[in-house]
């Protein structure tokens, strides 16, 4: 049972326009929300996150928008950068604090410079 | 401050046999969790250790296990290693229960059984 889907495997974007990644979630006991990004041999970096009582969060040139309602997020990255090309997973923490993300299965975001 | 480590980076096994992978977390972190990558299933949860106990578990056959020590190290060992073992596996480390970013994740260890 994925609890959290992210139904586009890949993006491509060209430079400089805005990439927008997006995650839908089943699971209404979620409290967290996380973006992770992922390179190729590497662990996942945590990238951003959205408390459940949030609708936006901002972090340079990362926002990430929570609609509880229609129970998704989705991750803008503006403006794109080749640097950015990496998969992105997203990922949700149950209320019960316990330290388990569930997680998509990632999008693969290129950039092309 | 050193990352979440984990030894060893590849490992090649054979059906059959057992396997153990080590994490070391962040200095002070007491919180290691295990994550399973696999290609179109993303990373799933393996357990989460606190304080040397399980407090959670997803949904694995009970090939798999974990343990934590004083030290906050852990290891998580896979027995009658089946082909569909095959995966990245990562360890995330965390001070406690925490929201936000507070997870790191080490760079895995790539499993491979043949």
């Amino acid at each position: 049972d994925q609890q959290v889907k992210q139904n586009s495997p890949s993006l491509s974007v060209q430079e400089g326009r805005i990439s927008i990644l997006n995650c839908d979630y089943t699971n209404s006991m979620f409290d967290y929300f996380l973006w992770y990004k992922k390179y190729p041999a590497e662990g996942p970096t945590f990238l951003i996150s959205i408390s459940s009582i949030k609708d936006k969060n901002e972090d340079g040139r990362f926002t990430v928008f929570l609609n509880k309602s229609a129970k998704h997020l989705s991750l803008h990255i503006v403006p794109s950068q080749p640097g950015d090309s990496a998969v992105y997973f997203c990922a949700g923490r149950d209320q019960t604090g316990a330290n388990n993300l569930f997680f998509g299965t990632g999008t693969r975001l290129t950039v092309i410079p | 401050k050193a990352g979440v480590t984990q030894t060893p980076r590849y490992l090649i096994k054979t059906r059959g046999q057992q396997v153990t992978l080590s994490c070391s977390p962040i200095s002070g972190h007491r919180s290691v969790s295990w994550y399973q990558q696999t290609p179109g299933q993303g990373l799933q949860f393996l357990f989460e250790y606190f304080s040397e106990t399980q407090r959670n578990k997803g949904n694995f056959p009970g090939r798999f296990s974990g343990r934590q020590f004083s030290n906050s190290r852990s290891e998580m060992n896979v027995s009658t290693l089946e082909l569909g073992d095959s995966a990245l596996y990562l360890c995330a480390s965390s001070p406690g229960p925490t929201g936000g970013g507070g997870y790191t994740f080490g760079s895995g260890t790539r499993l491979t059984v043949v």
